[in-house]
């Protein structure tokens, strides 16, 4: 089974600078895809960014971008030129590129904080 | 971006009672919708998975008798949460994936349903 690991509950980082939130996994499959979702306190799930596993490209979104290390089977989230609006919880999450195998595996969550 | 709505945002109601949740994709065809609870800053347990005019496969540990899922349109999905007593007091998200503008690859999630059973 897929496993996702998050080993920072908790960062902080001030506001504009940049702050990288940390995520392994474990898989035996060579396709799949991994995603970062945010959730502030008003607890909405929202999606930050998506990296198809077999793109050696990584992902960037505005000032979100990840670091793919499919060997090391690590996908970092960078946030640069942090804002107050970033505060919240992230988790990183996996899902089988099977076709209807559409289960997300998440990791416990990183709580950030922006300091102003 | 796709939209999820769910209904209601909160629900209090008493022990003993059922309770309906509804989650809506406004802006797409939902052909899966997912049905998750999260406890106090833990991560989001997936609970079931339900497709479009067929039964819904649930998660080991989870009650289907007791949280009852219907997916009968591809718009709509919803959970009953069957005689509820204080520990299924939660925070409830849907998510759905689909057709349409929406990505196929990716969950797009309803903003949550908190239901208190006193």
């Amino acid at each position: 089974a897929q496993t996702v690991t998050q080993s920072q509950p908790e960062m902080s980082v001030q506001e504009a600078e940049t702050v990288t939130l940390s995520c392994t996994y474990d898989t035996s499959e060579s396709d799949y895809y991994l995603f970062w979702y945010k959730q502030p306190p008003s607890r909405q799930m929202i999606l930050v960014i998506r990296q198809e596993a077999y793109k050696q490209q990584n992902a960037t979104e505005n000032r979100f971008s990840v670091n793919f290390q499919k060997a090391a089977k690590s996908f970092s989230l960078k946030i640069s030129d942090s804002q107050l609006g970033d505060a919240a919880m992230y988790f990183c999450a996996y899902r089988r590129s099977i076709q209807g195998a559409q289960k997300l595996v998440f990791g416990q969550g990183t709580r950030l904080t922006i300091n102003p | 971006g796709a939209v999820v709505s769910q209904h209601p945002s909160r629900v209090i109601c008493k022990s003993g009672t059922s309770v309906k949740i509804e989650c809506r994709s406004l802006d797409f065809q939902a052909t899966t919708m997912f049905w998750y609870r999260q406890f106090p800053k833990q991560s989001l347990m997936l609970m079931a998975t339900s497709n479009e005019g067929s039964k819904a496969t649930y998660e080991q540990g989870v009650e289907k008798d007791k949280f009852l899922i219907n997916h009968a349109s591809l718009t709509l999905s919803t959970l009953t949460v069957t005689s509820a007593h204080p520990e299924d007091s939660s925070f409830y998200i849907c998510s759905a994936v689909g057709l349409g503008r929406a990505s196929t690859d990716t969950q797009y999630f309803g903003p949550g349903t908190r239901l208190t059973v006193l």
